[in-house]
């Protein structure tokens, strides 16, 4: 089971915002790898990745976007938030099958 | 670049049948695992099913198990999820996704279940 928080976040434009996930389980895979994903869902869109194996940034992801934790517990950071950073962000656990999403962060601006 | 085109969503009754695709393209689909994940009207994300390379090693959530099959035809690079004995709350929009870790997303292909 993944867990999220907060499950609102309201935030000022420039100024940073933090999201913790938490697993119930250590999502330490036997191959030594943490599959911990990292997803930005826009309204109207379909969910992109941001982040994989814990703090690996996809391609064209903005730099301000970071991602750290281990074991249980995850964080997601965006440095300075920016008006398109308006959305859903979901975190992901791919260690074991059948993988699973958080709840869910919605982040606005104030 | 990675495209993604699902098809095969509509409308159907309570007990119906549906069998999605997924066209893949822009990436060598036969090396890839791929992931079906679905998205009610205005909730969150919820993984459906994944297939691997081969098409042997398949596997699903527990809302589906039994009534859904993820395969695959590596030959016409497409993926398909039969959705049989379907219920309202299977009414999403779903989606086919790259990867074991959700890569690459399609738009989706929106199912309806009422009666």
């Amino acid at each position: 089971v993944m867990t999220q928080s907060p499950l609102s976040l309201p935030v000022t434009l420039g100024q940073p915002a933090s999201i913790s996930c938490r697993s119930s389980q250590s999502l330490v895979h036997s191959d030594g790898n943490t599959y911990l994903s990292w997803f930005q869902q826009r309204p109207g869109q379909p969910p992109r990745r941001l982040i994989y194996r814990v703090s690996r940034r996809d391609s064209g992801v903005p730099d301000r976007f970071s991602g750290s934790g281990s074991g249980t517990d995850f964080t997601l950071k965006i440095s300075r938030v920016e008006a398109e950073d308006v959305g859903v962000y979901y975190c992901m656990q791919g260690t074991r099958w059948p993988g699973a999403f958080g709840p869910g962060t919605r982040v606005d601006i104030k | 670049e990675v495209k993604l085109v699902e098809s095969g969503g509509g409308s159907v009754q309570p007990g119906g049948s549906l069998r999605l695709s997924c066209a893949a393209s822009g990436f060598i689909f036969s090396s890839d695992a791929m992931t079906w994940v679905r998205q009610a009207p205005g909730k969150g994300l919820e993984w459906v099913s994944i297939i691997d390379t081969t098409g042997v090693g398949t596997f699903y959530a527990d809302s589906v198990k039994g009534r859904f099959t993820i395969s695959r035809d590596n030959s016409k690079n497409t993926l398909y999820l039969q959705m049989n004995s379907l219920r309202a709350d299977d009414t999403a929009l779903y989606y086919c996704v790259k990867g074991n870790n959700c890569d690459d997303w399609g738009q989706g292909t929106l199912v309806t279940v009422s009666s």
